[in-house]
């Protein structure tokens, strides 16, 4: 079946700008998560839904970022007043309900770039 | 707090050589212990996972990796590497808070380059 899908694949913006990046899980996939992988470093956690709540926003760098996902599903992922330091690329995942809830499947990323 | 440390961060192999990429984390409670994979423009991939039982799993394409608990490592291994194994590896482990949910920690990544 499809797996986790993310857009825009590229997102080039100016210091300053917001920008929203949009994941959509595989189908019937209860827990999403959101992960920033930087030049040269590993992946960074950023927040966790199960269903539409966020019960982990432990990872998100600053109030600038905020996340939401409606209807068990999409999540979006909002960068306010980006900075340069935000560049990175922004990975999703989801993972179904129960045990194997333990198991995370990734997107290919969006990239984000800000000038 | 919970850390993954990936000792080497590239690592230079001819094709047929065998490989040994070291992952070591300091969480001292229960953990599941993973490897993903990231070959050149995809995304990451699961390439094994270790849970509970044997200490030794086999995941895809021949590799596979040795929990050992005393020494808080989860090393990822393959006898002999091919030219498409070239890829970026991380090593991941998962926390269980309250509540049941989790997040993955993962390790800095190697960068493991085979030519042929």
């Amino acid at each position: 079946g499809a797996g986790v899908s993310q857009s825009p694949s590229n997102k080039v913006t100016e210091k300053g700008k917001d920008v929203e990046l949009r994941c959509d899980p595989i189908s019937g996939h209860t827990a999403l998560y959101w992960y920033r992988q930087s030049l040269g470093q590993g992946l960074e956690f950023l927040i966790y839904f199960q269903g539409n709540s966020a019960p982990d926003k432990s990872g998100l760098p600053s109030d600038r970022f905020s996340a939401e996902r409606t209807g068990g599903s999409v999540s979006t992922l909002t960068i306010q007043r980006t900075q340069q330091e935000d560049s990175a690329v922004y990975l999703c995942a989801s993972s179904p309900p129960g045990r194997a809830q333990e198991t995370q499947y990734f997107g290919p990323g969006t990239r984000l770039l800000v000038l | 707090a919970q850390s993954v440390s990936q000792h080497n961060h590239h690592v230079i192999l001819s094709e047929a050589a065998s490989l040994e990429l070291g992952c070591n984390y300091s969480y001292g409670g229960t953990v599941n212990l993973f490897w993903y994979v990231q070959y050149p423009g995809q995304h990451l991939q699961l390439l094994l996972k270790y849970f509970s039982g044997d200490p030794l799993v086999k995941g895809i394409k021949g590799f596979e990796a040795e929990f050992i608990k005393s020494k808080f490592s989860f090393n990822l291994r393959k006898p002999s590497v091919q030219w498409s194994d070239t890829a970026e590896y991380f090593c991941a482990v998962r926390t269980v808070f309250s509540g049941g949910y989790n997040k993955l920690i993962f390790g800095a990544g190697t960068r493991l380059a085979v030519h042929p």
